[in-house]
């Protein structure tokens, strides 16, 4: 069975300081690994994914995730936050072969100015 | 254009009519589903399909019905609203040659049930 735990259902960041998001994952097989960003009145769209070719992950707008597997970790960070960046984020998880994905109970990021 | 819509974007029913959701995708791909999200619940699985034949309950399927029309529409149903219904319902895609199983969603539909 797969779960995924965000930890945090609200972050509160000035601009200009670090964005940190916390999710750990469970999976009985290896897993492949996303965030999600919902933008106001938008729907999902993909930040990035991990699928094992690299542990750090580069995705849009400056963020990255690093898969860490000893503390089945896959943290969003990013270095200076801008207010653009508030929206909700979500941690999802599917295993190999593909079916299904578990989606996190969602981060809502605020950024002061 | 989008490749992924949904209408309406929003609706306010009451308590027993009949709703009906739609999505349609010029993705191309095979694998459509509904979500519902509600605050601090995250996004559940309401109902998935590979193919046009091939339709499946998620976690949370009652009180739902779907209909998949062709490979670029898959509608949602309620058969009879109730008001713990009121949420904000996605459809997404997948394509099944990506072994991730990236998704991609439309704008949702904020539906409320009076």
């Amino acid at each position: 069975a797969q779960s995924v735990t965000q930890l945090g259902s609200h972050v509160s960041v000035s601009e200009g300081a670090l964005v940190l998001l916390r999710c750990n994952y469970s999976s009985s097989v290896p897993p492949y690994l996303f965030w999600y960003v919902q933008y106001p009145n938008q729907g999902l769209q993909l930040l990035l994914k991990y699928t094992s070719a690299a542990t750090l992950v580069k995705g849009i707008n400056g963020f990255e995730a690093e898969f860490k597997k000893s503390e089945t970790s896959f943290h969003l960070t990013k270095p200076s936050a801008h207010m653009s960046d508030a929206a909700e984020y979500f941690c999802a998880v599917s295993g190999t072969g593909g079916f299904k994905t578990i989606f996190g109970a969602g981060t809502r990021l605020f950024v002061k100015a | 254009d989008a490749d992924v819509t949904q209408t309406p974007r929003n609706r306010i029913t009451k308590t027993g009519k009949r709703i009906m959701l739609e999505c349609s995708q010029t993705k191309g791909h095979d694998r459509m589903y509904w979500y519902r999200q509600d605050p601090g619940l995250g996004l559940r699985l309401i109902y998935y399909s590979f193919d046009v034949k091939d339709i499946n309950k998620g976690e949370i399927s009652d009180g739902y019905s779907v209909s998949r029309q062709a490979q670029a529409k898959f509608s949602l149903s309620l058969e009879s609203a109730i008001p713990n219904q009121t949420a904000l319902y996605f459809c997404a895609t997948s394509d099944p040659r990506d072994n991730t199983d990236t998704q991609y969603f439309g704008p949702g539909t904020r539906l409320t049930v009076l």
